[in-house]
């Protein structure tokens, strides 16, 4: 089945400092792929998401990036801020099954 | 606002106990899940459904089952829990092809 894999598992930036997160799936036949968010203690929720026939997709402080031949995402965020520390949840799926997740990356934004 | 409400938010069992976490959405979804969150291993599935009545085995059902006796609930049963089951677990809803939307989380600790 499909594997979802994120990198790093973990970072720590400066507050303004922009991060990119990695996730490569194996599947090639999944479709969609959306990414969530989980504030310590709180229920995840998704944050911007990107389907297999585009290859960029921004909103606000977030760009999603797709490669669809190396199976390859990057989430990058500008201009952090503390209220960006959380757990960030890249997931996949085609459209027959359901949502399969990677690890998670834990981001720690420091003033 | 989509909601997604879980019950118990905690609960501590005894090894060998029957377990039931419940689940409510008043998004009008088709479609519900039950994850489950450990430290290392993100979400991974354990049981989803499409429509009342019937449940279908995600990645790692063995030890529960499911059951989704109308549109708007949706339950976990551990009918033996196990050390091994403590961990958090998440019910989510969503459309055919859309983004979860996810309880706040049932924190369950088997001793």
């Amino acid at each position: 089945g499909e594997q979802v894999e994120q990198l790093p598992s973990s970072l720590i930036v400066q507050e303004g400092a922009s991060v990119l997160i990695n996730c490569s799936y194996t599947d090639s036949a999944s479709v969609y792929f959306p990414w969530y968010k989980q504030e310590p203690g709180k229920r995840l929720q998704f944050i911007i998401d990107i389907r297999s026939n585009m290859e960029r997709k921004q909103t606000q402080r977030l760009t999603l990036l797709f490669d669809k031949k190396t199976k390859h995402l990057s989430l990058h965020i500008t201009a952090t801020q503390p209220g960006d520390s959380a757990i960030y949840f890249c997931s996949a799926t085609n459209s027959g099954t359901y949502q399969r997740f990677g690890t998670g990356t834990k981001l720690q934004v420091v003033p | 606002e989509a909601a997604v409400t879980q019950s118990p938010r905690s609960k501590v069992a005894v090894t060998g106990g029957k377990v039931t976490l419940s689940c409510h959405q008043t998004n009008n979804h088709d479609y519900m899940y039950w994850y489950r969150q450990d430290t290392g291993h993100g979400l991974r599935l354990i049981h989803y459904s499409y429509v009342a009545d019937s449940t279908e085995k995600g990645d790692i059902p063995d030890g529960y089952k499911a059951s989704r006796p109308s549109q708007e609930n949706f339950s976990l049963i551990l009918e033996l829990a196990s050390l091994s089951q403590t961990a958090v677990y998440f019910c989510a809803s969503s459309s055919n092809t859309g983004q979860l939307y996810f309880g706040e989380g049932s924190k369950l600790t088997v001793l």
